[in-house]
């Protein structure tokens, strides 16, 4: 299994710019997730879906930032304009029915400058 | 609201010594409770976890034990080594099947040789 798949690795943008960020789930994992790191808010939970649907999204941060899951093995997290605060590194996990626990990607860092 | 509070870091100790770190957290019920680990430039995986009160995780020389009585899941190892040096973030999950995982704020750990 390759695990959850994230790209890009790294992203330089400017402010103002739309970023989109991807993700691929463990196939038949049920569950996923989007958080946000950083130094001074640790891991926040941004959304997560749940058989594609969102379930809670009371972590996006503002209007600024979407999430969509067309199908059960993609994701985007799009910010549209970008900020320099948006810098970060965003992860993506997925769970499945059976697990209790969540698998992470490798996550994607983003730039904002 | 529910939440996972874990002491900050950093932690320094020696190689070989004994290390604790400490988490508790508020939920409604019995949550799944996590270790997850986060080496430098990766995404966080899964150390060890207990689904229910009274149970032990353990991975890698590691180990915590869910108490329900403190509402706390440290976690331990007896001798530890510079290859431990990472961020270790406490984790909780609702019983719901659709509930999220919360995570604690992290705390860095460096084990000098």
């Amino acid at each position: 299994d390759a695990g959850v798949i994230q790209s890009p690795r790294h992203e330089v943008t400017e402010m103002g710019q739309e970023v989109t960020l991807r993700c691929k789930p463990i196939s038949g994992h049920n569950s996923l997730f989007w958080y946000r790191q950083t130094m001074m808010r640790g891991l926040e939970l941004l959304i997560y879906f749940n058989n594609n649907v969102p379930i809670d999204d009371s972590g996006m941060p503002e209007d600024r930032f979407s999430a969509k899951m067309p199908n059960a093995s993609f994701s985007t997290l799009k910010i549209q304009p970008s900020e320099p605060r948006d810098s970060a590194v965003y992860f993506c996990a997925s769970r499945g029915q059976v697990n209790t626990e969540a698998f992470f990607g490798q996550g994607t860092r983003l730039t904002v400058v | 609201g529910d939440s996972v509070t874990q002491m900050e870091g950093p932690v320094t100790l020696s190689e070989e010594a004994f290390l604790t770190i400490n988490c508790t957290y508020t939920a409604t019920g019995y949550p799944s409770l996590f270790w997850y680990v986060q080496y430098p430039g990766e995404g966080l995986q899964l150390l060890l976890k207990a689904t229910k009160a009274d149970d032990k995780g353990s991975n890698k020389g590691f180990e915590a034990t869910y108490r329900k009585e403190t509402t706390s899941f440290h976690l331990e190892k007896g001798s530890v080594q510079v290859s431990d040096s990472a961020v270790y973030f406490c984790a909780r999950r609702g019983l719901n099947r659709d509930d999220k995982i919360i995570f604690g704020k992290g705390t860095r750990l460096h084990i000098l040789p």
